[in-house]
């Protein structure tokens, strides 16, 4: 089975500090996403990496950056957390790019105070 | 402008009885079209895909869903609720090319009750 795996399941933060959120996958996945989950907006796409050290803009890039050093870890850095990035953070892999089934982390729970 | 949409917030269903949770699309092409369920206090699960062929796709759980061109819709369905299939449920689309980009719809509260 794949496995995606969250650094954290909650997280409590204050306004201003930088915020790692990472991810790793253990299926030689080439697609990596990261999503924020909201009430009433479902899912929205921040960004996501289809190879090693490359990276795509989601719908809601502005805000965060991403890494991907390594095929496996996928890393989401909020460079000064606001409040409104409280939210439900998820992780996705897929194997292709198309059509492919994308497999989830059990999401990281932000709260910036 | 690309969308998925999920029409209901919730959808309420006696244990035993049928259920259909609703989706339409506004994607340009051939789009492939999945489910996801979301059970509490967990990551995103895959139900079930529509790349193409047959209009009616089985998944996991005994759900199924039934693809309408004509319609742009791929309404999620199941002939008898079971108490464990409350959860949420995603619907979502992606553009038929090597764009690995997928929109999700707002998502839609399942209650099946006893």
């Amino acid at each position: 089975d794949v496995k995606v795996t969250q650094s954290s399941r909650y997280l409590v933060k204050r306004t201003g500090e930088k915020v790692f959120l990472e991810c790793v996958q253990d299926m030689d996945h080439e697609n990596m996403f990261w999503y924020r989950q909201d009430p009433g907006l479902g899912l929205r796409l921040i960004y996501f990496s289809y190879d090693v050290k490359m990276k795509e803009k989601g719908d809601i890039p502005e805000g965060y950056s991403v890494s991907r050093e390594k095929k496996e870890r996928f890393s989401l850095i909020l460079e000064s957390a606001s409040t409104n990035q409280t939210s439900m953070y998820l992780c996705a892999s897929s194997l292709l790019a198309g059509g492919d089934t994308q497999y989830f982390g059990p999401g990281t729970r932000l709260t910036v105070l | 402008a690309q969308s998925v949409a999920q029409p209901e917030d919730q959808v309420n269903v006696a244990e035993g009885n049928p259920l259909t949770v609703k989706c339409t699309y506004s994607v340009s092409g051939n789009p492939y079209l999945f489910w996801y369920v979301q059970y509490p206090n967990r990551g995103l699960q895959f139900l079930l895909k529509y790349i193409t062929g047959d209009n009616l796709v089985k998944g996991s759980y005994g759900f199924e869903a039934e693809f309408n061109k004509s319609q742009t819709s791929f309404h999620l369905k199941k002939p008898s609720a079971l108490v464990s299939d409350s959860a949420l449920y995603f619907c979502a689309a992606q553009r038929d090319s090597s764009a690995s980009k997928i929109i999700f719809g707002s998502g839609t509260r399942l209650s099946i009750r006893p």
